[in-house]
């Protein structure tokens, strides 16, 4: 069946810099993709969303780039801060209202 | 905003015990999704729900039943507690095509 893996299972960063999380998805049917931040303790909080028409879109600090000639999502993170430390997780949906999920990125930010 | 409130944030059950874990979203929403989430396996769907006393089979429905009664209010019912169902356990909700809403999760410990 269909899967959606990020690259990494985790990642540190320095406090200031630019954090870049990769997730490969494998449905090229897949219409919408979200990225989710969730903290310690607490449940999953949306981030950011783009639709396959799309290939960027721009939030407050955070950039969502889609490729979907290799099947890729990505996010960046600008001026990484100690907030930011989280675990993020990119979802996909492809033909009905369900979203599947990936493992999830840890991302660690150093003082 | 919304919000999607789950009864608790720990619970402690003894095996072979029924439970329930209730989750309520205020906000109108048609879809209700009930998730596990465990080291390293992500987010993996229970059961969904697209309207009242509709209920539909996730990826791994083996040991658990729901119940969705009013529009607002999504249960998940653990039959008969085992410890291989000791987990953080997410409530989500949706409007038609967009991304899910989620509580805060329900950390269950069956002993």
């Amino acid at each position: 069946g269909e899967s959606v893996g990020l690259h990494l299972p985790t990642l540190s960063v320095q406090e200031g810099d630019n954090s870049i999380i990769n997730c490969a998805y494998s449905n090229s049917a897949s219409d919408y993709f979200i990225w989710y931040k969730q903290e310690s303790g607490k449940g999953p909080q949306f981030i950011i969303d783009i639709r396959s028409n799309m290939d960027k879109r721009q939030g407050q600090r955070v950039t969502v780039l889609l490729n979907k000639t290799v099947k890729h999502l990505s996010l960046q993170i600008a001026a990484t801060q100690p907030g930011d430390s989280a675990v993020y997780f990119c979802a996909e949906r492809s033909n009905d209202y369900k979203l599947s999920f990936g493992a999830g990125t840890t991302v660690t930010v150093r003082a | 905003d919304v919000k999607v409130t789950q009864s608790s944030r720990y619970l402690v059950k003894r095996t072979g015990e029924k439970v329930f874990l209730e989750c309520v979203q205020d906000m109108d929403h048609e879809n209700m999704f009930w998730y596990r989430q465990d080291p390293g396996l992500g987010l993996r769907l229970i059961y969904f729900s697209y309207d009242v006393k509709m209920k539909e089979k996730g990826d791994i429905p083996e040991g658990y039943s729901v119940s969705r009664e009013k529009k607002e209010r999504f249960s998940l019912i653990l039959e008969s507690a085992s410890t291989n169902q000791t987990s953080m356990y997410l409530c989500a909700s949706s409007l038609q095509y967009y991304g899910y809403t989620f509580g805060s999760g329900t950390r269950l410990t069956v002993v």
